[in-house]
C-alpha cells in the first residue's frame, strides 16, 4: 500500500508567475483534501475534491483551483503568485469517510515565491 | 482562521518525563484528532477520538476530550527523543468536509 506522494518537494517562484503542484492519493482512497501551512501556523484548508468535482472550499481566492482525476490524483494551481503564498502546501487523500477515521498526508511542496 | 489553540505553544522536558499538551477548540464537532509533524514535513495522523468518547489510548498515547469545555488534552507517556515534533489538533464536523487545525506545540525532549 503506497502513502501519498507529492511532487516537486520544493519550488521557486517568482511573484505573478502560476504553479501546479501534483497529489498522488494512497491506494483505495477516492478524496483529496489540499491544504496550506505558512510558517510557523497550523494547516489551512484550501479545498477537497470528490470524485473529480469540488467538494468543499476555504477561505481561499479564485485564483487557487484544483482538479482531480479518474485515478483520484490531484492538482493544486496557483495563478498570479503574491509573495504570502509562500508556504508548505500539503496533500492529505482519504475515502469519503476519512474525516471521521484520519487522512493520511504527504510530505508536502514547499513553495517560496520571491 | 484556526478553530482552537493548542498550550503550550512549547514545550521542552528530559527523555523518559512525561509530556501534555492541550488543545480548545470552539464550535461543535464530531470528532478530534492529534496529528504529528517532524521538521515541517508531511502530517502524521496519530490518534482520533469521536464526541461520544471520553479517553483513548494508544501505545504510549493518551488522548482525552471535553466536549462540555471544548477542549481535549494528549498525554505521550515515557517520552523518547524520536517524539521531538510539532503536535496539531485538528477537528472534523458532519456536513463540513474540512479539517479545522490548531496553532500547534512544539516538543523538544532533551537526552
Amino acid at each position: 500500500e503506497t502513502g501519498v506522494t507529492q511532487s516537486p518537494t520544493h519550488l521557486i517562484k517568482t511573484r505573478g508567475q502560476q504553479v501546479t503542484l501534483r497529489c498522488s492519493s494512497q491506494s483505495g482512497h477516492n478524496t483529496v483534501s489540499w491544504y496550506q501551512q505558512a510558517l510557523g501556523q497550523g494547516p489551512q484548508f484550501i479545498f477537497q475534491y470528490y470524485r473529480e468535482e469540488e467538494n468543499g472550499r476555504g477561505n481561499f481566492p479564485p485564483r487557487f483551483s484544483g482538479l482531480q482525476f479518474p485515478n483520484y490524483s490531484s492538482e493544486l494551481n496557483v495563478n498570479a503568485l503574491e509573495l504570502d503564498d509562500s508556504a508548505l502546501y500539503l496533500c492529505a487523500s482519504s475515502n469519503p469517510t476519512g474525516f471521521d477515521y484520519g487522512y493520511t498526508f504527504g510530505s508536502g511542496t514547499r513553495l517560496t515565491v520571491v | 482562521s484556526q478553530q482552537g489553540e493548542e498550550d503550550p505553544q512549547a514545550l521542552s522536558i528530559q527523555e523518559g518525563e512525561n509530556a501534555t499538551m492541550n488543545c480548545s477548540y470552539k464550535t461543535s464537532i464530531n470528532n478530534l484528532q492529534w496529528y504529528r509533524q517532524n521538521s515541517g514535513r508531511g502530517l502524521v495522523h496519530l490518534i482520533l477520538i469521536r464526541s461520544n468518547e471520553r479517553e483513548k489510548h494508544s501505545g504510549r498515547l493518551r488522548v482525552t476530550l471535553d466536549t462540555s469545555k471544548k477542549s481535549s488534552s494528549l498525554l505521550i507517556t515515557a517520552s523518547r527523543a524520536a517524539d521531538t515534533a510539532s503536535y496539531f489538533c485538528a477537528t472534523g464536523s458532519f456536513g463540513n468536509e474540512k479539517l479545522t487545525f490548531g496553532t500547534g506545540t512544539r516538543l523538544t525532549i532533551i537526552p
